[in-house]
């Protein structure tokens, strides 16, 4: 069975300075991973995902995301904080019948 | 334009009451889903339809009835409805070929409130 571990529910970082949002996935065949973003009172909108190309993805925002087998993980980074990236960010992972399988989300927060 | 569209996007009402929550997609998908987001922000997957087929029906209680008209509409009942029913509803949509592969795509959202 496959399930998602994120790993601190909330992170704060000042503005310019480098997000890491961390993720462990479990999953008994090559994995497929996702990474959401919900703003406050929205729903949620794709980041990036991994499905066996390259094992460094790119995605909106400026966000990436980088696969590491041995490690099990899936950490989402950004180079430079902005406060629009202010948000709930769930990492996932499909399931055996195409569903998701969201981790427990990572609420961040960016200080001025 | 939108995508994938949710109505209510807010839904006040008492124990006991019956409401039903629409999803409808305009993205030429054949797969839709319900998820259900709890307090705490947790995401589960409830039920999902392809082409007017149940793929999945989570350990959901029978109060909760999915019904799809069509491969674009996937709409969700709630029969005599509970407080712990309070919870944000997900409706989401992608191709059955490579649902994981193209992702899945979430609409806004129906918060439900039960007092």
């Amino acid at each position: 069975a496959q399930s998602v571990t994120q790993l601190g529910s909330h992170v704060s970082v000042s503005e310019g300075a480098l997000v890491l949002l961390r993720c462990n996935y479990s999953s008994s065949v090559p994995p497929y991973l996702f990474w959401y973003v919900q703003y406050p009172n929205q729903g949620l909108q794709l980041l990036l995902k991994y499905t066996s190309a390259a094992t460094l993805v790119k995605g909106i925002n400026g966000f990436e995301a980088e696969f590491k087998k041995s490690e099990t993980s899936f950490h989402l980074t950004k180079p430079s904080a902005h406060m629009s990236d202010a948000a709930e960010y769930f990492c996932a992972v499909g399931g055996s019948q195409g569903n998701l399988i969201f981790g427990k989300g990572t609420k961040l927060s960016v200080k001025p | 334009d939108t995508a994938v569209s949710q109505t209510p996007k807010y839904l006040v009402t008492q124990m006991g009451n019956d409401k039903s929550i629409k999803c409808e997609q305009n993205l030429g998908h054949d797969t839709m889903y319900w998820y259900k987001q709890d307090s705490k922000k947790f995401l589960k997957i409830m039920f999902s339809y392809n082409n007017k087929e149940l793929i999945i029906n989570e350990t959901v209680p029978n109060r909760f009835s999915p019904k799809s008209p069509d491969k674009a509409h996937l709409n969700l009942h709630i029969n005599s409805l509970e407080l712990g029913d309070s919870a944000v509803y997900f409706c989401a949509s992608s191709h059955r070929a490579g649902p994981l592969i193209k992702g899945q795509f979430f609409g806004p959202g129906t918060r439900l409130t039960v007092l």
